[in-house]
């Protein structure tokens, strides 16, 4: 089995600038989902995808999109960057069968100065 | 409101057992999970209850009372490398969304 993976590991922008974060689900994996992790606080869903569509989303603003690909690869966009977007964006990859237990990759460390 | 409650930090010895408590009060439930998180690192899956009871993984164990919107992480024998941050989540819809808790720090001293 691979694992998740997430590209870039750290990022470092600044206010209003756009972002792109990657992921690679494990193999095998159709759901994928983001969650925002802020320093000392637990994760934040953001959205899930399934076969390419969105079918739930987090309390995130509309400048927090998403997709997901053909071979389950995914991307997490960010517009107009705030500084609280500073955090941990974490991928997580799932079976449809079995999606109570989530695979997440190492994140992404966003920094917005 | 929704919220998951858990306490912040937990210190025991080595060789020790820790309970930690997650109370919950979500607007969906579909059971509750229980991830391990080190420093730096991506959150494990642990555990998951859907029913009420007690489900035990090698050192680890979860209990479940959905009557009481109650569970807790049992970890036994504790080992140095069990130091990590604990999260409980809320499994909120059928699709798998996770609602966290803010984590319990576990520090395990020699």
């Amino acid at each position: 089995e691979t694992g998740v993976t997430q590209s870039p590991t750290h990022l470092i922008k600044t206010r209003g600038q756009q972002v792109t974060l990657r992921c690679s689900s494990q193999s095998g994996h159709n759901t994928v989902s983001w969650y925002q992790q802020a320093l000392g606080q637990g994760p934040q869903f953001i959205f899930q995808y399934y076969r390419e569509e969105e079918n739930g989303r987090g309390n995130f603003p509309p400048r927090f999109s998403g997709l997901q690909f053909p071979n389950y690869s995914s991307e997490l966009n960010v517009n107009a960057l705030e500084l609280d977007d500073s955090a941990l964006y974490l991928c997580a990859s799932s079976a449809v069968q079995e999606n109570e237990k989530l695979f997440f990759g190492s994140g992404t460390q966003l920094s917005v100065l | 409101g929704q919220s998951l409650e858990q306490p912040s930090e937990v210190t025991a010895v080595e060789g020790a057992i820790v309970q930690i408590n997650c109370t919950y009060q979500t607007s969906g439930f579909y059971g509750l999970s229980w991830y391990q998180q080190h420093d730096g690192g991506a959150p494990t899956f642990l555990s998951y209850n859907a029913l009420d009871g007690l489900e035990e993984t090698g050192r680890f164990s979860s209990f479940l009372s959905r009557s009481d919107s109650y569970g807790y992480l049992l970890l036994q024998e504790l080992q140095m490398k069990d130091s990590a941050s604990y999260f409980c989540a809320v499994r909120a819809d059928s699709w798998g969304k996770l609602q966290f808790g803010a984590g319990t720090q576990v520090v395990v001293t020699p």
